[in-house]
């Protein structure tokens, strides 16, 4: 597709269950960002990956949180034993980088996680 | 000091004004910034990026920056009803490529 995919647009789930949320990049985009946003908050980093490699994961709040890019394209946000606090929108982006400046992220529409 | 700081506001300007936005960033090694746009309920949408010192400028918006001062602002000229959103400034970190946003602050223009 032209822009970034994520699925599914929206997740209910019970406390304590075990989710998974995808995000498909723009096609080349080699740097791809997972962000976490409540309601009147900006966008809160969580992990950045370069390639296959995640070139910084300071942003995941817990060890229930993780991702993976097995091939360099798409990636998935695991999060285990889901709690309320769990509950945003997810926000993927991938952008280009080139040298030492950042190309611009490219935005999906989100995934709105709700944890009962 | 937060590393990306914006006013929440809400920042009301009439109709036909200029609406100046602003953004503060602590790592003055920072090299690339960026202003998104988002409506409610929507994800952020890349308005403008700027990545020297001085003022780029695309149709209705500037963007400024001055990085001894570590402040980049966006003005908004005409501003139209279809402006009221929520903007957002992104700043990359000097020591690696991520980027942090600030919360936003939040536009309304008063028809």
């Amino acid at each position: 597709g032209a822009g970034v995919s994520q699925t599914p647009s929206n997740k209910v789930t019970e406390k304590g269950k075990y989710v998974e949320l995808r995000c498909d990049p723009i096609s080349g985009h080699t740097a791809l960002y997972w962000y976490r946003q409540s309601l009147g908050q900006g966008p809160e980093f969580l992990i950045y990956f370069q390639g296959t490699g995640a070139a910084d994961d300071s942003g995941l709040p817990n060890d229930r949180f993780f991702a993976v890019r097995p091939e360099g394209s798409v990636s998935t946000l695991k999060i285990q034993r889901t709690e309320r606090g769990d509950s945003a929108v997810y926000l993927c982006a991938s952008s280009l980088t080139t040298g030492t400046s950042n190309q611009p992220q490219h935005f999906g529409d989100g995934t709105r996680l709700s944890i009962l | 000091q937060k590393e990306v700081e914006q006013n929440s506001g809400p920042l009301s300007v009439p109709e036909g004004a200029i609406a100046s936005l602003n953004c503060t960033y602590s790592d003055r090694g920072s090299q690339s910034f960026f202003w998104y746009r988002q409506y409610s309920g929507k994800s952020p949408e890349l308005i403008m990026s700027i990545y020297s010192n001085g003022d780029k400028e695309d149709g209705r918006f500037t963007a400024q920056l001055n990085k001894a001062s570590q402040y980049v602002s966006l003005l908004i000229r005409d501003s139209q009803p279809s402006d009221s959103a929520t903007y957002l400034c992104a700043v990359n970190l000097n020591r690696d490529d991520k980027i942090i946003f600030g919360k936003g602050t939040r536009l309304h223009i008063l028809p």
